[in-house]
């Protein structure tokens, strides 16, 4: 079946350098992805929809600049957390939605997600 | 916007045990997912029901949208089933952003 992969799982990283996650759908491709944030012992959160080949659209309070999205392919979608520090650190989830199979059925999966820790 | 309610916050159960997860909202919706957090923070799907019943293997749910509810049942559980269940729904406004609930802890004992 459909899934949606996430790279790396985990990471630790020192404060003020750039982390790179990637989100892939496979076995089918995604023409819109979201990513959302999970504050510990919190629920998730939408941080920004990208869909390919154009800009991310950001939810009210994501700083664009500090969470960059790149959607280049139906496949794969990144997002990196620029200047990371302390309070960035998180999980981080990516669901990415496209039409499965030869009938075209609408789908939209989450990603493991990806935990980041900043020290 | 919508709200999303789950019940009970927190479960522990006996192994072995059957249980029963719900899930309120406040309006209609276009789609419900079920998901399984698990205690290294992975986060599973288990159903993409925005009405109907499904199920797989222990878990089924049942999603009664005119009434807007949706139950995960869990039966027989296991120590596996720990972690934090989540329903997420999808407003009809806000195409593919889904709205989560705070989600229901589960403690599953030997």
């Amino acid at each position: 079946g459909a899934v949606v992969s996430q790279h790396p799982s985990w990471v630790i990283c020192k404060s003020g350098t750039s982390v790179k996650i990637e989100c892939r759908s496979l076995d089918f491709q995604a023409t819109t992805m979201f990513w959302y944030r999970q504050f510990p012992k919190q629920s998730l959160m939408l941080m920004a929809t990208s869909n390919e080949g154009s800009k991310a659209t950001y939810e009210q309070g994501v700083e664009k600049d500090k969470f960059l999205i790149n959607h280049a392919s139906l496949t794969l979608s990144t997002l990196t957390v620029t200047s990371a520090h302390p309070e960035d650190s998180s999980f981080y989830i990516c669901s990415a939605r496209g039409y499965l199979g030869l009938a075209g059925l609408e789908t939209q999966y989450f990603g493991p997600g990806t935990r980041l820790l900043v020290l | 916007g919508i709200q999303v309610e789950q019940s009970p916050p927190d479960l522990i159960l006996q192994e072995g045990a059957n249980s029963t997860l719900r899930c309120n909202f406040s309006d209609s919706v276009n789609n419900l997912q079920w998901f399984h957090q698990n205690p290294w923070g992975q986060l599973i799907n288990l159903f993409y029901i925005p009405s109907g019943t499904k199920q797989n293997g222990r878990l089924s749910a049942t999603t009664v949208a005119t009434e807007r509810y949706s139950l995960l049942y869990i039966s027989s559980s296991q120590t596996t089933d720990s972690g934090v269940y989540f329903c997420a729904v999808e407003p009809p406004d806000s195409w593919g952003k889904f709205q989560f609930g705070a989600g229901t802890q589960v403690v599953v004992t030997p």
